[in-house]
């Protein structure tokens, strides 16, 4: 049912840099502030990046958001391991007036 | 500090109705642009938004679940309600509740820890 599309999985070495994409619409992504969140293993969803690219007190400036058109993208640079979660993408949708999550992407340190 | 926390049922059955409890503490629904949302996330699989209640009374649900849903809030015990109707297993969901500061198009900042509830029989 997720209306934003992500890649399902992405991985690299401590130290990397990986990028997630998030693809959406004009509705989405495309007219409205883009969110990340984090969720480690067995706990509840952590906000990452708001309004595309700030970063709530507390977050290290290893996260980047970014947004192009009708598709975000969050940047992990200095992979850690304790970066190996999974990565939601969301935005308020216009058409549906409501929030709509991105189908998840599992980073792992390799 | 802004904390929330989920209650309700752990076991439903298949029609029944589920009724989920969001206490929270550290702000006040009476205060403008403030707003509780429930979100819900099946095992293994991906969040999926529910419903938002505002400071105004401003009240939003996921289409696809609109007519299953009902959410209200008690200013005075510091609670949000979801209520979901007729529930069946591919409802067996983690539940959410989560706060948010602004317009209903702003982020859910602070999550509660979430409460599993299965469907079945």
């Amino acid at each position: 049912q997720s209306v934003l599309t992500q890649p399902p999985s992405a991985s690299g070495t401590p130290g990397q840099r990986v990028t997630i994409s998030c693809s959406g619409s004009s509705s989405n992504i495309g007219s409205n502030s883009v969110f990340w969140y984090q969720q480690l293993p067995g706990t509840a969803p952590k906000l990452l990046i708001y309004r595309i690219n700030q970063r709530p007190s507390g977050v290290p400036d290893r996260f980047s958001g970014s947004r192009s058109g009708t598709s975000a993208s969050l940047a992990i640079s200095g992979l850690r391991s304790e970066d190996e979660a999974d990565y939601y993408c969301a935005a308020w949708d216009d058409s549906l007036s409501g929030y709509v999550f991105g189908t998840g992407t599992k980073v792992t340190v390799l | 500090q802004i904390t929330l926390k989920e209650s309700g049922p752990t076991l439903v059955k298949p029609t029944q109705t589920l009724t989920l409890t969001c206490t929270f503490s550290g702000f006040s629904l009476s205060t403008s642009g403030v707003g509780v949302g429930w979100i819900r996330q099946p095992p293994g699989k991906a969040l999926e938004w529910l419903a938002l209640i505002s400071w105004n009374d401003d009240k939003r649900y996921s289409p696809s679940l609109k007519t299953r849903l009902s959410i209200t809030k008690d200013t005075s015990k510091n609670q949000v309600v979801l209520t979901m109707t007729n529930v069946d297993p591919v409802d067996t969901a983690t539940y959410y509740c989560a706060h948010k500061q602004g317009t209903p198009s702003d982020a859910f900042d602070i999550w509660g820890q979430g409460t599993m509830v299965t469907v079945s029989s």
